[in-house]
């Protein structure tokens, strides 16, 4: 079993629909991440938890948000979704201390 | 600003042969260092790291990297390529300036592997 699971793997969704992206861990680690890729940008962080209390944006919050429901599980929102958002979106965590992240196997989020 | 470049966005290298993938970075200090590779459909998975000593690093999959402190450079080398390498690679730099574990991503370098 994968430590880091994201689901759904793949969604085809309408513009200004609401979506959620999960993203649950077996790892223990207390920081988890939310990231997007685009081809030629390489990976853009969204939003970041220390735990479950503290909740961080990163560099391209505009139009996300997260929740973060336990230690083991990390949600991103988009509110209403716009094909700009189209993207590859990765989960990670990581353990305080340790810089190493581990990443889920991705979403592929395609908004027509 | 802190930045990671990859200035190679595509490399094509026959089996067999030699590779080396190119990064930089642009920061003041001593960053943490990481080689990720992206396999198709897959997510990240961690080749090799580097936080201080041997600046000679030894990661999964025969691939070694090399930090140049004076250069601010993170190559990646591997002597001989599998058709399997085949992949996007990515050097990340983190910072935890602030305890944050973020990472910084280069734009990633795709490797195409002929037989």
């Amino acid at each position: 079993d994968a430590d880091v699971t994201q689901t759904p793997r793949n969604r085809i969704t309408k513009t200004g629909k609401r979506i959620m992206l999960e993203c649950s861990q077996t790892k223990g680690h207390d920081r988890m991440y939310w990231y997007r890729q685009d081809p030629g940008l390489g990976l853009r962080l969204i939003y970041y938890s220390f735990d479950v209390k503290d909740i961080n944006k990163g560099e391209i919050s505009d139009g996300y948000s997260v929740s973060r429901q336990a230690q083991a599980k990390f949600s991103l929102s988009l509110e209403s979704a716009i094909p700009n958002q189209t993207a590859l979106y990765f989960c990670a965590t990581s353990k305080q201390g340790v810089p190493t992240q581990h990443f889920g196997d991705g979403t592929r989020l395609s908004i027509l | 600003a802190q930045s990671v470049t990859q200035p190679d966005i595509h490399i094509t290298v026959s089996e067999g042969a030699s590779l080396e993938l190119r990064c930089n970075y642009s920061y003041g200090a001593t960053p943490y260092l990481f080689w990720y590779v992206q396999s198709p459909g897959q997510g990240l998975q961690l080749l090799l790291k580097y936080f201080s000593g041997d600046t000679l690093v030894q990661g999964i999959k025969g691939f070694e990297a090399e930090f140049k402190r004076s250069q601010s450079s993170f190559n990646l080398r591997k002597p001989s390529v599998h058709w399997s390498d085949a992949a996007e690679y990515f050097c990340a730099v983190g910072l935890d300036q602030t305890g944050a574990n973020n990472l910084f991503f280069g734009t990633g370098t795709r490797l195409t592997v002929i037989p």
